[in-house]
């Protein structure tokens, strides 16, 4: 059973890089979430998707910040012009469309903004 | 709007001693409500959720919740902490906000377990 995975686990960028993370989700889970983890913190929601359609996305942090599901199965996370308060772990999360609301998590990616 | 407040950031208790996590929660609607997991460098872990079944909540590894709606609680408990119990545990609701049924959690409650 393959379970939410994530890639890169780590990237290091500097300040006003582009950097894009992935997420394949449980394959037969049609929602899918991103949430922001800094430290000491709780997550916290980022955006949402059902398929491949994006239905939350107020959110996102900033206009630097876009996420994409083009298919319906990965989900990618793209961050522009990065800044130091970047830094943080990105989790990724899915779901089955029915049923319970729990949320099967990635192991997460890492990024530290130099 | 939903919310959770875990009343503890760190909680340290000696091997073979209960546990008890606090977490009190507000919601508009009838919520779920989960305890996660995270231990150092790993993915968080579900260890148990409510539903609006049983008020009292089995999960894994020996954990329990009690869901009491007139106090807004749902407490975490352990008869008896093992060492592998340090980590990081975070109690969550979901509900209906905005239809996504997304997580919000809580700031999260550091175990320690002495030996």
């Amino acid at each position: 059973d393959t379970g939410v995975s994530q890639d890169p686990r780590h990237k290091i960028t500097k300040r006003g890089q582009n950097v894009t993370f992935r997420c394949d989700p449980i394959s037969e889970h049609n929602r899918l979430y991103w949430y922001r983890q800094t430290l000491g913190q709780g997550p916290e929601f980022l955006t949402y998707f059902q398929n491949e359609a994006q239905l939350e996305k107020s959110r996102l942090l900033s206009d630097r910040f876009s996420a994409e599901r083009p298919k319906g199965s990965f989900s990618t996370l793209e961050i522009q012009r990065t800044e130091q308060g970047d830094s943080a772990m990105y989790l990724c999360a899915s779901r089955p469309g029915t049923g319970t609301y729990e949320q099967y998590f990635g192991p997460g990616t890492r990024l530290t903004v130099t | 709007a939903q919310s959770v407040t875990q009343l503890d950031s760190h909680v340290s208790v000696s091997e073979g001693t209960p546990v008890l996590l606090r977490c009190n929660y507000s919601s508009s609607y009838s919520p779920s409500l989960f305890w996660y997991v995270q231990h150092p460098n790993k993915g968080l872990q579900l260890l148990l959720k409510y539903t609006s079944a049983a008020t009292l909540v089995k999960g894994i590894n020996g954990f329990e919740a009690e869901f009491k709606k007139s106090e807004t609680s749902f407490h975490l408990t352990k008869p008896s902490a093992h060492m592998s119990d340090a980590a990081e545990y975070f109690c969550v609701v979901s509900g209906p906000g905005a239809g996504s049924y997304q997580l919000t959690f809580g700031k999260g409650t550091k175990l320690s377990v002495i030996p």
